[in-house]
């Protein structure tokens, strides 16, 4: 089975500060893994996958997640946060079927 | 334009009635998918289909039922049986396994008045 942690369901960055989203998870076979991010009702709108190719995967907007696969992390940053990256994220597992985390609010302060 | 619709975008709802929530696809998608979505809890599978006339219960089948008689169409009916139905409902698909991408239509907000 397959499950992903999301650790902090709340994160504020500056605006211009690194933001850094912490995802963790659990597969006993080589996973599927996604970024996903959810504006106020809204749909969910893929951010990037990651599918063994490579273990640093560029997204939209800026974003990128490096597969750690000793730590078992998929971690999701961008360099420099503005203020239209304030939204819900949420980390995800594929196997037999999705598994999403919890959810990462992310605050941007100006 | 491909991508997924989900009518309608609001919907309120007496206690006790039925409502069936809207999703079609244009993306050519085997695969649908039926999520409930609270605050602070994540997205929840309600119900699966990864082919026409058949589909599979998620975590949460319990107050709810579709029915997958077109490959574009994935309707979802919250019954009076569903006992605590005000949520954020999020349609879903993805071309064939599990392992692929899922794309979400644009969600419903459900209200029992």
């Amino acid at each position: 089975a397959q499950s992903v942690t999301q650790l902090g369901s709340h994160v504020s960055v500056s605006e211009g500060a690194l933001v850094l989203l912490r995802c963790n998870y659990s597969s006993s076979v080589p996973p599927y893994l996604f970024w996903y991010v959810q504006y106020p009702n809204q749909g969910l709108q893929l951010l990037l996958k990651y599918t063994s190719a490579a273990t640093l995967v560029k997204g939209i907007n800026g974003f990128e997640a490096e597969f750690k696969k000793s730590e078992t992390s998929f971690h999701l940053t961008k360099p420099s946060a503005h203020m239209s990256d304030a939204a819900e994220y949420f980390c995800a597992v594929s196997g037999d079927q999705f598994y999403f985390g919890t959810g990462t609010s992310l605050t941007v302060i100006p | 334009d491909g991508g997924i619709t989900q009518s309608p975008k609001y919907l309120f709802r007496k206690e006790g009635q039925n409502v069936t929530l809207s999703c079609e696809q244009n993306l050519n998608h085997d695969a649908m998918y039926w999520y409930r979505q609270d605050p602070g809890q994540g997205l929840r599978l309600i119900y699966y289909s990864q082919i026409v006339n058949d589909f599979q219960k998620g975590d949460i089948a319990e107050g709810y039922s579709v029915s997958r008689e077109k490959k574009e169409s994935f309707p979802l009916t919250v019954t009076s049986a569903q006992k605590n139905p005000t949520a954020f409902y999020l349609c879903a698909s993805s071309p064939w396994r599990s392992t692929d991408t899922q794309y979400f239509g644009p969600g419903t907000r459900l209200t029992v008045l």
